[in-house]
């Protein structure tokens, strides 16, 4: 069942704008990744992280592992053109092996 | 460069036929994943392999069937039992037990369209 629920599903948004999304869970993590899927493409690797409270930045890019581990937020600032695509968080749940993946936000950018 | 690769881009399959999917990493990692993304829908996982020569069935096995016998390599065999295959297949890597625990690189994707 959904085990991930990552929000917006959409975002329309003029260039120069700041976006921000996150994932919440029942579940707590111990690693929340994100990655961006261009159309045709596979996911690439954005900002891994690690530990509860863990805030990284990559480029314009921010994520943050929340501190009850049950939660993650991405946000890009000053959008530009090459940041539309479709991202994606994905978690590994206290005591799992494996994955799982949110139903992804697609951002959709005018010029 | 280090990475994934999965060949081919684009795959045809007929109605009854079997067709493998390819999957190569040179990262030496120890595990390898294969997912299938249909549109608008996240990924859902079909096979993973923590180590050479073992493997197990991830949410959406059936009509799906793996190899892994070298480190590098992990195949996915679309078989006829498998009666919805259009779809992207995504094939991952990572390095458990790491630093980087469960941080898993994906390649750039087949698209399997049935004729």
């Amino acid at each position: 069942g959904q085990q991930l629920n990552q929000s917006p599903q959409s975002m329309f948004i003029q260039e120069g704008e700041d976006v921000s999304m996150n994932c919440t869970s029942s579940s707590i993590f111990n690693t929340w990744l994100w990655y961006k899927q261009d159309p045709g493409e596979g996911p690439v690797l954005l900002i891994a992280l690690y530990k509860a409270g863990e805030l990284t930045s990559n480029g314009r890019l921010t994520a943050q592992f929340g501190i009850t581990r049950k939660d993650s937020f991405l946000n890009i600032s000053a959008s530009i053109p090459s940041d539309v695509g479709i991202y994606f968080c994905a978690g590994q749940i206290q005591g799992a092996q494996k994955l799982v993946f949110g139903q992804g936000t697609r951002l959709t950018i005018n010029p | 460069d280090g990475g994934i690769t999965q060949s081919p881009k684009y795959l045809f399959r007929k109605e009854g036929q079997n067709v493998t999917l390819s999957c190569e990493q040179n990262l030496n990692h120890d595990a390898m994943y294969w997912y299938r993304q249909d549109p608008g829908q996240g990924l859902r996982l079909i096979y993973y392999s923590q180590i050479v020569n073992d493997f197990q069935k991830g949410d959406i096995a059936e009509g799906y069937s793996v190899s892994r016998e070298k480190k590098e390599s992990f195949p996915l065999t679309v078989t006829s039992a498998q009666k919805n295959p259009t779809a992207f297949y995504l094939c991952a890597s990572s390095n458990p037990g790491g630093p980087t625990q469960e941080t898993q690189y994906f390649g750039p994707g087949t698209r399997l369209l049935v004729l």
